[in-house]
């Protein structure tokens, strides 16, 4: 069946603008998880969304950053007024949790804030 | 705060010989741990887990140990072969909820 896909694949913004990286889960899984991973760095958790309930925003580095899911299952990440920091790779996974553990990652989106 | 942590950044083994991947925690509530591997331009692919209710589990050429007393997590890869030659995480979890990672090790088997 078809794995997570991501879009766009890369992305390049100038510094201030807005964008939306979108997420889309394998059917039927009903977590799903942001993480983004900077240069160097390893992959910091952003959000998480489990079925019907209110989202674990925690990890949201500041209110700039926001994301929904839609109908329980695509996602969107969205970023206001981009800075250079937010350059980096965005990756969504989702699980069948609390069938199982395990993520299944999509290839990420790279941005690039210029 | 970097509850997960991998030490090595890097990893050089023969083909053939045994990969030892090294990964330790600071929470003790953590109750289950994954290996994920990643290749460039691509998402982290799951590998293996551990629940905290045992010490060791094992698939194929992959085992992972877990020793709670010591907060250590290791991944064991034997014989290696040059297609595990990648980047790897370890990941923990309370109740699957939130996830940490670690930083990565750099595997490269050289043939």
């Amino acid at each position: 069946g078809a794995g997570v896909s991501q879009s766009p694949s890369n992305k390049v913004t100038e510094k201030g603008k807005d964008v939306e990286l979108r997420c889309d889960p394998i059917s039927g899984h009903t977590a799903l998880y942001w993480y983004r991973q900077s240069l160097g760095q390893g992959l910091e958790f952003l959000i998480y969304f489990q079925g019907n309930s209110a989202p674990d925003k925690s990890g949201l580095p500041s209110d700039r950053f926001s994301a929904e899911r839609t109908g329980g299952s695509v996602s969107t990440l969205t970023i206001q007024r981009t800075q250079q920091e937010d350059s980096a790779v965005y990756l969504c996974a989702s699980s069948s949790f609390p069938g199982g553990y395990e993520q299944y990652f999509g290839p990420g989106t790279r941005l690039t804030v210029t | 705060d970097q509850q997960v942590k991998q030490n090595s950044p890097s990893l050089s083994v023969q083909e053939g010989r045994i990969s030892i991947l090294n990964c330790d925690y600071t929470n003790s509530m953590f109750d289950y741990f994954l290996w994920y591997k990643k290749y460039p331009a691509e998402g982290p692919t799951f590998l293996i887990s551990i629940s905290s209710i045992k010490d060791k589990n094992e698939d194929g050429r992959f085992t992972v140990f877990l020793n709670k007393s010591a907060k250590h997590l290791s991944l064991h890869i034997v014989p290696s072969q040059p297609g595990d030659s990648a980047v790897y995480f370890c990941a923990a979890s309370v109740t699957g909820n939130q996830f940490y990672f670690g930083t990565g090790t750099s595997l490269t088997v050289i043939p």
